[in-house]
């Protein structure tokens, strides 16, 4: 079935780090790919996507380019900050079906 | 945006005793509605999917009985955790699909601890 690994955390940064989550798949045809972050308190909220290869999702900074190649998709930003601090997960669209990785936690100090 | 609400946030009940969790979309309509459960640094894994005016589908492995689902509006869908013991502690989730391909809206989650 179909599956993601996310890069395992927490992760810890200091403030204008440079931020890479790790993200591969496995899937049956032709998913669409996604970052989610929930932030304390509230639900996930979609951060980028991208449907077919190559196609490279951006939004607030972060950055991740969908690698057929690899089957990974992940998640960048040049320069964090103490707000970008959640959970971030990586998750896959196929046949209707939303399959998530287990989420890694991000803490940006200042 | 759309808003996703779940009620309530955190419960706390004794084993053997039915608790109700609450998923409504605030500001558009949904027929279908997911729910999530999240396990301590574990994915979301899906449960079931909620269906405005039919029976809920449900992933394989999740016992519909214990799990009931009912989705009795455009707007609210109750999961009912029957009989709940403290291997059903959690972290439930729901969301509900936006108009738009990909889109989904998500709950903040209902903390579940089951003594």
């Amino acid at each position: 079935g179909d599956s993601v690994t996310q890069m395992e955390g927490p992760v810890t940064l200091s403030e204008e780090a440079f931020l890479t989550i790790n993200c591969t798949y496995t899937a049956t045809g032709y998913p669409s790919l996604f970052w989610y972050v929930q932030y304390p308190g509230e639900g996930l909220q979609l951060l980028l996507k991208a449907t077919k290869a190559d196609d490279k999702g951006s939004n607030k900074g972060f950055e991740a380019t969908y690698r057929k190649e690899t089957t990974s998709f992940h998640l960048e930003k040049g320069s964090v900050q103490v707000s970008d601090s959640a959970v971030y997960f990586c998750a896959l669209r196929s046949y209707g079906k939303l399959t998530f990785g287990q989420g890694t936690i991000l803490t940006v100090h200042p | 945006g759309a808003v996703v609400s779940q009620h309530p946030s955190r419960v706390i009940c004794k084993s053997g005793t039915s608790v109700k969790i609450e998923c409504r979309s605030l500001d558009f309509q949904a027929t279908t509605m997911f729910w999530y459960r999240q396990f301590p640094k574990q994915s979301l894994m899906l449960m079931a999917t909620s269906n405005e005016g039919s029976k809920a589908t449900y992933e394989q492995g999740v016992e519909k009985d214990k799990f009931l689902i009912n989705h009795a509006s455009l707007t609210l869908s109750t999961l009912t955790v029957t009989s709940a013991h403290p291997e059903d502690s959690s972290f439930y989730i729901c969301s509900a699909p936006g108009r738009f391909t990909d889109t989904q809206y998500f709950g903040p989650g209902t903390r579940l601890t089951v003594l």
